[in-house]
């Protein structure tokens, strides 16, 4: 049978639309975080960082969203388009060396056409 | 090749059998790491290195889980005594510094490896 971890949180949004995929990490001291893309039978794709100075970076289509007070993070696709189905992952830097990435569970985006 | 290779895409060992998972980052990339995915969950950091030192090994679960860079360049990941609770995607990532801060990671697609 499914185990718990299967059951990751879907966000259904119709071809066009902006999406936004929210994210909450535990380590006040992490300076890093990314967004990573992950297709099936793929390995994750960077799409986006920002470092905790800042609580605001844009990228092509992408925005994401620093809170530090509530230890959020917002990643926005505007005009979301089939491609972007994929399951996202946020992640925030940790380790002596910057070396060690925490993911979080992931979220499923599907894009209706 | 321009990106992270890894092999094989997919193994499939007996419990009890030893497997050697390899990888080959971007060339002149400086840091490598491996990352364990269970499915359906996010990556979960196994060690990091920097050059052929192994500076970070705190992820790995077990002593039968073994890394190596010897030159610098490609790694392997060495589990010994496989177990059904192994049975994941393997995860290589390479940057060109140091660590992963401020710096594009790439990913590899993975080995994914079934116990049986």
């Amino acid at each position: 049978g499914e185990s718990v971890g299967l059951h990751l949180p879907t966000l259904s949004v119709q071809e066009g639309d902006n999406s936004i995929i929210n994210c909450a990490y535990s380590n006040s001291a992490s300076d890093y975080f990314i967004w990573y893309k992950q297709e099936s039978g793929k390995g994750p794709q960077f799409i986006i960082d920002i470092r905790s100075n800042m609580d605001k970076r844009q990228g092509q289509r992408v925005t994401v969203l620093l809170n530090k007070t509530v230890k959020h993070l917002s990643l926005q696709i505007a005009a979301t388009q089939p491609g972007d189905s994929a399951v996202y992952f946020c992640a925030d830097g940790s380790g002596e060396y910057g070396n060690k990435l925490v993911f979080g569970a992931g979220t499923i985006l599907r894009v209706k056409s | 090749g321009a990106g992270v290779s890894q092999s094989p895409r997919y193994k499939v060992a007996k419990r009890g059998q030893d497997v050697a998972l390899r990888c080959d980052p971007i060339s002149g990339h400086v840091s490598l790491f491996w990352y364990q995915q269970a499915l359906g969950q996010g990556p979960e950091f196994l060690t990091y290195f920097q050059n052929e030192a192994q500076l970070d090994k705190s992820g790995l679960p077990s002593d039968r889980f073994f890394a190596e860079r010897p030159e610098g360049s490609v790694s392997t990941l060495k589990i010994q005594r496989t177990q059904q609770e192994d049975s994941a995607v393997y995860l290589c990532a390479s940057t060109p510094g140091g660590g992963m801060g401020n710096t594009e990671a790439f990913f590899g697609q993975g080995t994914r490896l079934t116990v049986v």
